[in-house]
Formats: C-alpha cells, sequence, structure tokens
C-alpha cells in the first residue's frame, strides 16, 4: 500500500513552453501533498506544500508563478513549470502525506524534466 | 529550526563488510528521524524511521539505526554489504507536530566488489 505515481516519469520541453507534472496517491487519500526538486548529485529541496482544496504554500525562494501548483483532490496534484528555461532542467519529486499522525511522506518516482 | 549533518558525502566499503553512514541531526524539539535510500534515477524509498520508541530502530534489508541523545546522532549501519546497496542515502528530520521534512545532503555509498 501507499504508493505514489508520477507522470510523466521523464519529459524534454522547449524553452518558453510550459510542462504539467502529475502526482497522484493510488491507494489513500492525501491531505497533503509536497514538491521537491532534486539537482544532480544534491539533496532534494522542497519547494511547495499543497493542502486539497486551498492554496499551495511555497517555500523561501521558489516563484509562485512560474511553479504553478494545483491540488484538486485529495489524489492528485499537479505542478506546471511556467515558460521552462534551461535552468529549470531538474528532477521533480512528489510526496504525498495520508494524514495520519505519524505524518509520514510516501515518495512519488520522480520526473525527470529537460528543457532545451 | 531543525537540520541534519551527514557527515560524509562518499563511502566506500568492500562488499561483505560492514558499512556506517553518519548522520547527526539538530532540532528544538523531539524529531522524528528517518533514513532513505535512492538508486539512480529512482524514487526514495524509506529504510527505517525513528518516531521516539525504541532508540534501536531496524529497518529493511539488514539495515538498522540507533538514535542517541546525547550524540544527537543517528548513525545508519549494516553488518555486512552487498553490491545492491550502492546508492544515495538521506538522512531526514521531522519536528512533531510539523509536516516537512529537512533533508542531509546525502551519502553516496560505494560497493567495491
Amino acid at each position: 500500500g501507499a504508493v505514489v505515481s508520477q507522470h510523466p516519469s521523464w519529459v524534454i520541453c522547449k524553452s518558453g513552453t510550459s510542462v504539467k507534472i502529475e502526482c497522484r496517491s493510488l491507494d489513500f487519500q492525501a491531505t497533503t501533498m509536497f514538491w521537491y526538486r532534486q539537482f544532480p548529485k544534491q539533496s532534494l529541496m522542497l519547494m511547495a506544500t499543497s493542502n486539497e482544496g486551498s492554496k499551495a504554500t511555497y517555500e523561501q525562494g521558489v516563484e509562485k508563478d512560474k511553479f504553478l501548483i494545483n491540488h484538486a483532490s485529495l489524489t492528485l496534484s499537479t505542478l506546471t513549470v511556467t515558460s521552462a528555461h534551461p535552468e529549470d532542467s531538474s528532477f521533480y519529486i512528489c510526496s504525498a502525506n495520508p494524514g495520519r499522525s505519524s505524518y509520514e511522506q510516501y515518495f512519488g518516482p520522480g520526473t525527470r524534466l529537460t528543457v532545451t | 529550526a531543525q537540520s541534519v549533518t551527514q557527515l560524509d558525502s562518499h563511502v566506500s566499503v568492500s562488499e561483505g563488510t560492514p558499512v556506517l553512514l553518519r548522520c547527526n541531526y539538530s532540532s528544538s524539539y523531539s524529531p522524528s528521524l528517518f533514513w532513505y535510500v535512492q538508486h539512480p534515477n529512482k524514487g526514495l524509498q524509506l529504510l527505517l524511521k525513528y518516531t521516539s520508541a525504541a532508540t534501536l530502530v531496524k529497518g529493511i534489508n539488514g539495515f538498522e539505526a540507533e538514535f542517541k541523545k546525547s550524540e544527537t546522532s543517528f548513525h545508519l549501519t549494516k553488518p555486512s554489504a552487498h553490491m545492491s546497496d550502492a546508492a544515495e542515502y538521506f538522512c531526514v528530520v521531522r519536528v512533531f507536530g510539523n509536516e516537512k521534512l529537512t533533508f542531509g545532503t546525502g551519502t553516496r555509498l560505494t560497493i567495491i566488489p
């Protein structure tokens, strides 16, 4: 149980275009989902926290107009990278919290974005 | 604020020998501590977690970690390394009542045949 999927697993897009990444909790309802960014050979940096039905909370330094997060249901959150640039190329990972008291997060497999 | 420091960015051990990956934490409140493993181009997998129960925590694949409050440490160990253990390992802290996770910088484990 507690499986989180991401789609697509990898995507290549041209500079200036937008790309949407989906994060789904497959067998549980996620009250909270998190989006992380990981640069090559580096740690995960939390970008934002999203709660179903409300606006996402962004970490300091993350542009909310560039990284649009929508948490439309208890099983789906989306991250849209708008007007992508090569420096947005990264590995994006989501996680989901089923809301139990343990606050345990289950991670998706990640999406590798390459902007050309 | 909480933080974790992984003392080694890279550890190499021979297959069949013990593994020790070091982690120190800093937290104003009672922390929960986790170790995650990430294989190349894969998502993170939870190895084990400490949440104020037993201080010696056993995880998957033969890994274990001991929470030492006096030393503010949560080192990850395994008695005998296997080739499949080669991966990136992250020590992670969460403060009680806060959902956010803070990741260490990671330790790359290399297994020598």
